[in-house]
């Protein structure tokens, strides 16, 4: 059984670019959530994505926005990136169970620099 | 609405203290209960998490957690404290008042260890 995983590891992108970062879910798994951490601060939930749709927003603007595919797998993408984009993005997957009760699983996540 | 809180961003002990860093929820339903630890320039990594049954729980790296119900928290001890301890650490949850899929982090406690 494979984890999540998460590409690229480390990024360097310029302000006002846009970026894509992409994760694949562990297996059996068809939830993808995404959060950031900037520094010294805790992760902080951007969205989730169940079945190719979003399901459930926290407080980001609409520049960040995201993918579900077929295979569950999904990327997040800013535009026009500003310097407080910098951070560690983090996702997590999951499989509802009908119980509610299932847990997210996370990747390693992708560190943005915005320079 | 849901949320987590950790008493002091950053705790200092001697090496082979006890190490003590508290947690505190806020839900009106018992929701999952997890502890992360992160290393510098690193993913988080899961410490241990408790869902339902015994409320004591034992995790990796000689760490345990004990779920009071009535006091709403979750504290996080080590008998002794080594100096590779050193990290952050973060109090989530997860289900509760939210789905158990979608994970709520509270702002994180640095831990340093002393020689």
């Amino acid at each position: 059984e494979t984890g999540v995983t998460q590409s690229p590891t480390h990024l360097i992108k310029t302000r006002g670019q846009q970026v894509t970062l992409r994760c694949s879910s562990q297996s059996g798994h068809n939830t993808v959530s995404w959060y950031q951490q900037a520094l010294g601060q805790g992760p902080q939930f951007i969205f989730q994505y169940y079945r190719e749709e979003e399901n459930g927003r926290g407080n980001f603007p609409p520049r960040f926005s995201g993918l579900q595919f077929p295979n569950y797998s999904s990327e997040l993408n800013v535009n026009a990136l500003e310097l407080d984009d910098s951070a560690l993005y983090l996702c997590a997957s999951s499989r509802p169970d009908g119980t509610g009760t299932t847990e997210a699983f996370f990747g390693q996540g992708t560190r943005l620099t915005v320079v | 609405a849901q949320s987590v809180t950790q008493l002091g961003s950053h705790v200092s002990v001697s090496e082979g203290a006890l190490v003590l860093l508290r947690c505190n929820y806020s839900s009106s339903v018992p929701p999952y209960l997890f502890w992360y630890v992160q290393y510098p320039n690193q993913g988080l990594q899961l410490l241990l998490k408790y869902t339902t049954g015994a409320t004591l729980v034992k995790g990796i790296n000689g760490f345990e957690a004990e779920f009071k119900k009535s006091e709403t928290s979750f504290h996080l001890t080590k008998p002794s404290a080594h100096m590779s301890d050193a990290a952050e650490y973060f109090c989530a949850v997860s289900g509760g008042e939210t789905s158990y899929d979608k994970v709520i982090f509270g702002p994180g406690t640095s831990l340093s260890v002393i020689p």
